[in-house]
């Protein structure tokens, strides 16, 4: 059982590239969620889906776009990359219901110059 | 959502027992409280959570006070392995976003051999 697989493990860009982090998890969870943890500081999250075709903004969405057209699948584009997005990316899934433990990839190390 | 308090750091020696402190005097009578810690280059895992009931499980102990304004997670005998971040959470059944987690600072443990 795979859980949650992150792609890729790590990222170099220049400012004003895109890219797409790749989320995948095989539980069947409903739940999905994007966090992005800067140095010295705990998890904050970006975007989140309560299920396929449903998205919504977490505490930091500017500069990043989400989708989720399948349960299993939930990717992270950044359209215009900027240094303050230089960060380690977690993605997250669960079963619906707010006492569901939420379990995490490794994380993706993106680092923009 | 309610603020959590936790040290910024603790010790420990291998094999004994560990007490994680967690203030949250602003809990509500909802709220969950959860354990998540975060091992080094990893995500997060999910520990324990509770509401009002002391709980165990395969990985620790969770105390709550009886006014519910304070908890500790206890790890019985501490390895090299729980070295690592413990973020003590509040979640509420009934506050906008579910599944959302609200990550502070957390507690760095350091396990000595």
């Amino acid at each position: 059982n795979a859980g949650v697989t992150q792609t890729p493990k790590f990222q170099v860009l220049k400012t004003g590239q895109s890219m797409t982090l790749q989320c995948a998890q095989d539980m069947n969870h409903e739940y999905m969620s994007w966090y992005r943890q800067d140095p010295g500081m705990g998890l904050r999250l970006i975007h989140y889906s309560v299920g396929a075709g449903i998205t919504d903004q977490g505490e930091v969405p500017n500069g990043y776009n989400v989708s989720r057209s399948t349960t299993e699948d939930f990717p992270l584009r950044l359209l215009s990359a900027a240094p303050s997005q230089t960060s380690v990316y977690f993605c997250a899934s669960s079963y619906s219901g707010y006492n569901q433990p939420q379990h995490f990839g490794d994380g993706t190390r993106l680092s923009i110059l | 959502d309610a603020k959590t308090t936790q040290p910024n750091s603790m010790e420990s020696n291998e094999e004994e027992p560990v007490h994680l402190p967690c203030n949250h005097s602003t809990i509500s009578g909802t709220d969950y409280i959860h354990w998540y810690r975060q091992l080094p280059s990893q995500g997060p895992e999910y520990v324990i959570h509770g509401l009002t009931s002391n709980v165990n499980n395969r990985m620790a102990s969770l105390a709550i006070a009886e006014d519910r304004k304070s908890s500790t997670l206890i790890l019985h005998r501490a390895t090299l392995r729980d070295a690592a971040v413990y973020y003590c959470i509040l979640r509420d059944p009934y506050g906008g976003a579910t599944n959302k987690l609200i990550f502070g600072t957390g507690t760095l443990l350091a396990v000595q051999p």
